[in-house]
């Protein structure tokens, strides 16, 4: 069974600072890789998506990279501004070729001014 | 693009109640649309697969009976929360997918609707 977890579970950082989310799986043999964020009370936003065949993505400051054989996948965020903060979650297909997700644990980050 | 839209918001009812939420995708047809619930601070569990035209698929430990899932149309889906109890508060959000436009693989979700059960 896919399991997602998800380190720090919450981050607080100054303004301006890079920082790194981590993101492990135990199934390897996933399809891709999806890094999503959610603002309080609120839906969730697709950052990046990361097919099986690629080791990385970059939309803007953000970059997301993935190791199947090791399981994990990281989210690199440059340069950190206050509307960066948010919860950030990475999900997995359960196995194979399906479009289902199983959700991490997320990781609530504070950039503070 | 690709915008998913849920109502109500939010929603209060009382035990034993009944209690339905509309999921559309307004710009892209969506042949399967994902139901998901989330506790305060906690990630977002499925709870079951819906394919328009079809019934839907649970996950386990979801009961089929108490969340009736009906996806009507190509852009809507909707959840009903049958005699709802205060244990089924929670916040619900919807996701679809598209086959069309580079949609495929990319779910996209709705804002959510909070339920709250009195």
């Amino acid at each position: 069974k896919q399991e997602v977890t998800q380190i720090p579970a919450a981050l607080s950082v100054p303004e301006g600072e890079n920082l790194v989310l981590n993101c492990s799986f135990t199934d390897s043999a996933i399809y891709n890789l999806q890094w999503f964020r959610q603002d309080p009370g609120k839906g969730l936003t697709s950052l990046l998506l990361i097919q099986s065949s690629q080791r990385e993505q970059t939309s803007g400051r953000l970059n997301a990279s993935l190791d199947k054989s090791s399981g994990r996948s990281t989210l690199y965020i440059a340069a950190s501004q206050p509307g960066d903060s948010a919860t950030y979650l990475c999900a997995v297909p359960p196995g194979g070729a399906t479009n289902k997700l199983i959700f991490g644990t997320g990781t609530l980050l504070a950039v503070q001014p | 693009g690709a915008v998913v839209s849920q109502h109500p918001s939010r929603v209060i009812c009382k035990s034993g109640t009944s209690v339905k939420i509309e999921c559309r995708s307004l710009d892209f047809q969506a042949t399967t649309m994902f139901w998901y619930r989330q506790f305060p601070k906690q990630s977002l569990m499925l709870m079951a697969t819906s394919n328009e035209g079809s019934k839907a698929t649970y996950e386990q430990g979801v009961e089929k009976d108490k969340f009736l899932i009906n996806h009507a149309s190509l852009t809507l889906s909707t959840l009903t929360v049958t005699s709802a109890h205060p244990e089924d508060s929670s916040f619900y959000i919807c996701s679809a997918i598209g086959l069309a436009g580079g949609y495929q693989e990319t779910q996209y979700f709705g804002p959510g609707t909070r339920l709250l059960v009195l």
